[in-house]
Order: structure tokens, then C-alpha cells, then sequence
């Protein structure tokens, strides 16, 4: 099936360390993102890549970092420096061609600090 | 993008049709209006979106006010697994952030047997 694959469902990370999660999608769509939701709120964005070797700063990139050597792929890292990263995370894609083409979810990481 | 204003909550009896209201009165020509829906824990899933024109899908009917300053986004046979927030987005193709979305607080319907 056709769809958007996030990994791990949760995760627990230590004072300091930083952490990766993966998101893969097979729908050959060029646009990708990463949005965190707090309990009770809306998302908020923290990257989005148009096309490949390329991304872009969203509302709260701080304390984060990604990469899209792929097409498919869209890895977002939590880096230490983020001090209050628990949260739900959410990889989104759309497709690049008509603008108004929706954005479709994965299921979402659940980060929680140790 | 145009601000939406959605009831905080609904109810609705299973089997029933479910009547979602979204209003948008200060969209602008080339705004779209998304409708998704989120379950408790899982990611948000797209439902439907439109221009002008009423459009209907195997999940949804989303009906737009000529003057395109409402919507209502109808589930025709509501089931406990329609259980949910339901997000009405607006916004203009690739505009800001690149095709962005803004999910306000949405409304929770809950399905009751």
C-alpha cells in the first residue's frame, strides 16, 4: 500500500543524547515536512523540503536538523540542543504538482524525555 | 491564510448524518478549504478540499456557500469510528511556507450509539 511509514511509534531519549526519526513515503510525492504537536494544540512546522538536497526552515527549527538525500526519505533529528522536545512528531508529503494538491500524514513518533 | 472558526464540539447519533460547520469569512478568492480529521493519537487524515464547487468523495461531502464564506462537511452515515477532531483549513496554494498548514483547535465529534 501506498502511504507515509513514521518509526519508531515512541521513543524515549536521555538528557543530551540526540535522536533520529524516520519518515518514508512510497507516493512519489516531492514535497515533504515535519510538524510537532503539543498536547491540546495545534502543529507547528519545523522543516519542509521541496525537492531533494534541498529544505527549509519552518516556525521552530531550533534544536533540530534534517536531511533529504532521497526522495522518499526525510529524517529529522532531535539534537540536544532542543530543550523541550516531548512532544508527538509528524511527517507530512504532498505532491509538487497543482498548488493545491493536500499534504497527507504518517502516524506520528511520540518522544519522551528519560 | 483566512482564519476559521469551528464549534469546539458536536455530537452525533450513529447511523445519522454528521453536519460539520467551518466559518471563513474573510477568504479570499484563491484560498482553498481543506477538511481533516485527526484520531486520538494517530496523524491527521485528509478528508476533502474545494475551491467554489460542492465535491464529494467516498469519505465526505463538502459543501461551500456561494459566497464561499462557510462550509459544511457532511459524513452521510456516521459510524463510532468517525469518532475524532475534525480540522477545516484554509489557505492558497503554495503560499508561505510552501504549501504549510495551519490546524486551528477544530471540532471533536463524538459518534454516540
Amino acid at each position: 500500500d501506498g502511504g507515509i511509514t513514521q518509526s519508531p511509534k515512541y521513543l524515549f531519549r536521555k538528557e543530551g543524547q540526540n535522536v533520529t526519526l524516520s519518515c518514508e513515503q512510497n507516493l512519489n510525492h516531492d514535497a515533504m515536512y515535519w510538524y510537532r504537536q503539543d498536547p491540546g494544540q495545534g502543529l507547528r512546522l519545523i522543516y519542509y523540503s521541496q525537492i531533494v538536497n534541498d529544505f527549509q526552515k519552518g516556525d521552530i527549527a531550533e534544536g533540530y536538523s534534517v536531511s533529504r538525500e532521497k526522495k522518499e526519505s526525510f529524517p529529522l533529528t532531535v539534537t540536544s540542543a532542543q530543550k523541550n522536545p516531548t512532544a508527538f512528531y509528524l511527517c507530512a508529503s504532498r505532491s509538487g504538482g497543482a498548488g493545491n494538491q493536500p499534504q497527507h500524514f504518517g502516524d506520528g513518533t511520540r518522544l519522551s524525555i528519560l | 491564510d483566512a482564519k476559521t472558526t469551528q464549534p469546539p464540539s458536536m455530537d452525533c447519533a450513529e447511523g445519522r448524518a454528521a453536519n460539520l460547520p467551518c466559518n471563513h469569512s474573510t477568504i479570499s478568492g484563491n484560498e482553498y478549504v481543506y477538511w481533516y480529521r485527526q484520531i486520538h493519537s494517530q496523524g491527521p487524515q485528509y478528508i476533502i478540499h474545494g475551491l467554489k464547487n460542492n465535491e464529494t468523495n467516498e469519505m465526505a461531502s463538502l459543501i461551500i456557500t456561494e459566497d464561499r464564506k462557510s462550509s459544511t462537511l457532511i459524513l452521510p452515515h456516521a459510524t463510532l469510528r468517525d469518532t475524532a477532531v475534525y480540522y477545516c483549513i484554509v489557505r492558497v496554494p503554495l503560499s508561505g511556507s510552501q504549501g504549510n498548514l495551519i490546524f486551528g483547535k477544530g471540532t471533536k465529534l463524538s459518534v454516540k450509539p
